[in-house]
């Protein structure tokens, strides 16, 4: 199974800064993977898919990038709502696997 | 508008089954895999299950083959979790969500979950 190892566990932003966050896979995959996002008492939302093409209804703000073993999230400028933790998920093998989440919080 | 709606959680001894319930509406569900995934109190998401468009495709994460079986009927626009052997660490939230499209396995509509709890 591909091991998905995300960083930080835990980050903390001022609204409006720039958030990045790293998925580093066990496997090496051009880009079947995703990111969502998931706030308290909520179900996730999906973000990115295809390393780095945005959902629909998704603001600019989020953007994806990365291929082979390591990929990136980024917030170009927190906002209030952004604050959430993040998961990356890979779709390239079976079983599907995800990283155990960064939490974005305020600084 | 699209959605999903999963029910049947519940709290159960261990060693024992429930089945979880998903019906879908606002697409054409018989063109799209369904997937399971479960987040256990406080942790994170954990893919369970998928089946594919015609029912034929079905993958299971080690943690639960041979105990869970997931199944659908096109006909109801419902898809079903079938547990047994439950043991504590199957406690979580089971969502039920659709895949993007055809060869994207990645999730972009969710239920808002049903709780199993599996306790004596």
């Amino acid at each position: 199974e591909i091991v998905m190892t995300q960083s930080p566990a835990t980050l903390s932003v001022s609204p409006g800064e720039r958030a990045t966050v790293t998925c580093r896979t066990s496997q090496s995959f051009s880009s079947k993977l995703a990111w969502y996002q998931q706030k308290p008492g909520q179900a996730p939302r999906l973000l990115i898919y295809g390393a780095s093409t945005r959902a629909t209804g998704i603001p600019a703000r989020f953007s994806g990038s990365g291929s082979g073993t390591e990929f990136t999230l980024t917030i170009s400028s927190l906002q209030s709502e952004d604050f959430a933790v993040y998961y990356c998920q890979q779709y390239n093998n079976w079983p599907l696997t995800f990283g155990r989440g960064t939490k974005v919080q305020i600084k | 508008q699209v959605q999903v709606v999963e029910s049947g959680g519940g709290v159960v001894q261990p060693g024992r089954s429930l089945t979880l319930s998903c019906a879908a509406s606002g697409f054409t569900f018989r063109r799209y895999g369904m997937h399971w995934v479960r987040q256990a109190p406080g942790k994170g998401l954990e893919w369970v299950t998928v089946i594919g468009d015609d029912g034929d495709k079905k993958y299971y994460a080690d943690s639960v083959k041979g105990r869970f079986s997931i199944s659908r009927d096109n006909s109801m626009n419902m898809v079903y979790l079938h547990m047994t052997s439950l043991r504590a660490d199957d406690t979580a939230i089971y969502y039920c969500a659709k895949e993007q499209q055809w060869g994207i396995n990645a999730f972009d509509i969710w239920g808002q979950g049903t709780m199993v709890t599996v306790s004596s």
